[in-house]
């Protein structure tokens, strides 16, 4: 129940391309649910995240679709580049537990120009 | 404003041997709270402190421990280290760790165990 699963593992897109990422959960108790972006040598760090009251959210080129009687979430990446070739981790919390993310098993994606 | 900052860098200790790892957050933000990351388990939660309390905790042994100082920076302690304890440990920190708050990661320590 703690899970969250995430596909797909790998991805590869061209440049301009909208490379879609999903994740779907089993805990009704989350209630915070962001994505993280890692690039090798470094710590993850904060791209965008959501509330389950919310059904999408857009910050730059990405846009996070919430589906809460699914549950499930996916992240889209539009007009993407090169640099973004990265792995995205999505995550999440419940209430009062905030720090204490749960993470997918993570998905690398490859931008070709 | 400074990041978080994890020293030192790369580890290397056999098995058997303890380490300690030392994590400072950005200035004022007093929660820490500590992951480890391995290519087959993924990023799982260790623990988390705040004010020098303990406030959540992972499923991890007890082998696996933390402290919090007065100044926020924070300590994780691996005992009879395992080869199975090999990983990128990585600290994140944020201002209060209330609901929603933006976590910030440091690079991680990379800790291998021969």
């Amino acid at each position: 129940q703690q899970q969250v699963k995430q596909s797909p593992q790998s991805l590869i897109v061209q440049k301009g391309g909208i490379p879609i990422i999903n994740c779907a959960y089993e805990n009704t108790a989350f209630d915070y649910f962001p994505w993280y972006q890692q690039f090798p040598g470094k710590g993850p760090a904060l791209l965008i995240a959501i509330r389950p009251d919310v059904s999408e959210k857009k910050e730059g080129r990405f846009t996070i679709s919430f589906n809460k009687s699914a549950k499930q979430f996916s992240l889209h990446i539009m007009d993407s580049q090169p640099g973004d070739s990265a792995t995205y981790f999505c995550a999440a919390s419940m209430k009062g537990g905030a720090q204490k993310l749960v993470f997918g098993q993570g998905t690398r994606l490859t931008i070709n120009p | 404003k400074a990041g978080v900052t994890q020293t030192p860098r790369y580890l290397i200790k056999t098995r058997g041997q303890q380490v300690t790892l030392s994590c400072s957050p950005i200035s004022g933000h007093r929660s820490v709270s500590w992951y480890q990351q391995t290519p087959g388990q993924g990023l799982q939660f260790l623990f988390e402190y705040f004010s020098e309390t303990q406030r959540n905790k992972g499923n991890f042994p007890g082998r696996f421990s933390g402290r919090q100082f007065s100044n926020s920076r924070s300590e994780m302690n691996v005992s009879t280290l395992e080869l199975g304890d090999s990983a990128l440990y990585l600290c994140a920190s944020s201002l209060l760790g209330s609901g929603g708050e933006k976590l910030f990661f440091g690079s991680g320590t990379q800790l291998s165990v021969l």
